[in-house]
């Protein structure tokens, strides 16, 4: 079965520091990865999605991520934080490669940034 | 384009009664999927409805159940409900398989 680990339950940044999210996944196919954002009280925001091609994906709110194969990976990153990127990150994996419906997701790792 | 809308928000119910959470997706998604949120068990999927049929269904006992109308919106029902039951249930909708985009979410307390 896939699995995500997402091995930093919280992580705290200056502002204007850069920021990388860890995330291993467990597949045995080319899996679909995505990374959301929740804040308090909230639901979930698509950041960015890999599902083929070029291994770095641009997201939104100036997030990429690379994927690397051969590590298991899919590390979200971001040069410079701002404080309203404090926030859940979860990752997730699509179980089902062709299809997004079904995601088992990371334990999150919660973002707090200091100003 | 209005984004997927969960009704209610907010839910308080006491042990042993059932409930059940509303989900309209974007127009024009035809796949719903739901999922819970814990502290202690994080985020699991549920299940996924598409065109009113069951595609995909988690690990969750039979007192979670849900149904797709006609239109797209999903309700999903929980019965005898527990005290574990009290979560964050978020909806989803999909176009083309490819993508998620949830719901706030309905927050469920059960006493």
């Amino acid at each position: 079965a896939q699995s995500v680990t997402q091995p930093d339950i919280h992580i705290t940044v200056s502002e204007g520091a850069s920021l990388e999210l860890r995330c291993n996944y467990s597949y045995g196919a080319t899996p679909y990865l995505f990374w959301y954002v929740q804040s308090p009280g909230q639901g979930l925001q698509l950041l960015l999605k890999y599902f083929s091609g070029d291994t770095l994906v641009q997201g939104i709110k100036g997030f990429e991520a690379e994927f690397k194969r051969s590590q298991s990976s899919f590390n979200l990153r971001k040069p410079s934080v701002h404080w309203s990127d404090a926030a859940e990150y979860f990752c997730a994996v699509a179980a089902d490669t062709g299809t997004a419906s079904k995601l088992t997701f990371g334990t999150g790792t919660r973002l707090q940034v200091t100003l | 384009k209005a984004g997927v809308t969960q009704t209610p928000r907010y839910l308080i119910k006491t042990r042993g009664q059932q409930v059940t959470l509303s989900c309209s997706p974007i127009s024009g998604h035809r796949s719903v999927s739901w999922y819970q949120q814990t502290p202690g068990q994080g985020l699991q999927f549920l299940f996924e409805y598409f065109s009113e049929t069951q595609r995909n269904k988690g690990n969750f006992p039979g007192r979670f159940s849900g149904r797709q109308f006609s239109n797209s919106r999903s309700e999903m029902n929980v019965s005898t409900l527990e005290l574990g039951d009290s979560a964050l249930y978020l909806c989803a909708s999909s176009f083309l398989d490819n993508e998620q985009f949830f719901g706030p979410g309905t927050r469920l307390t059960v006493l």
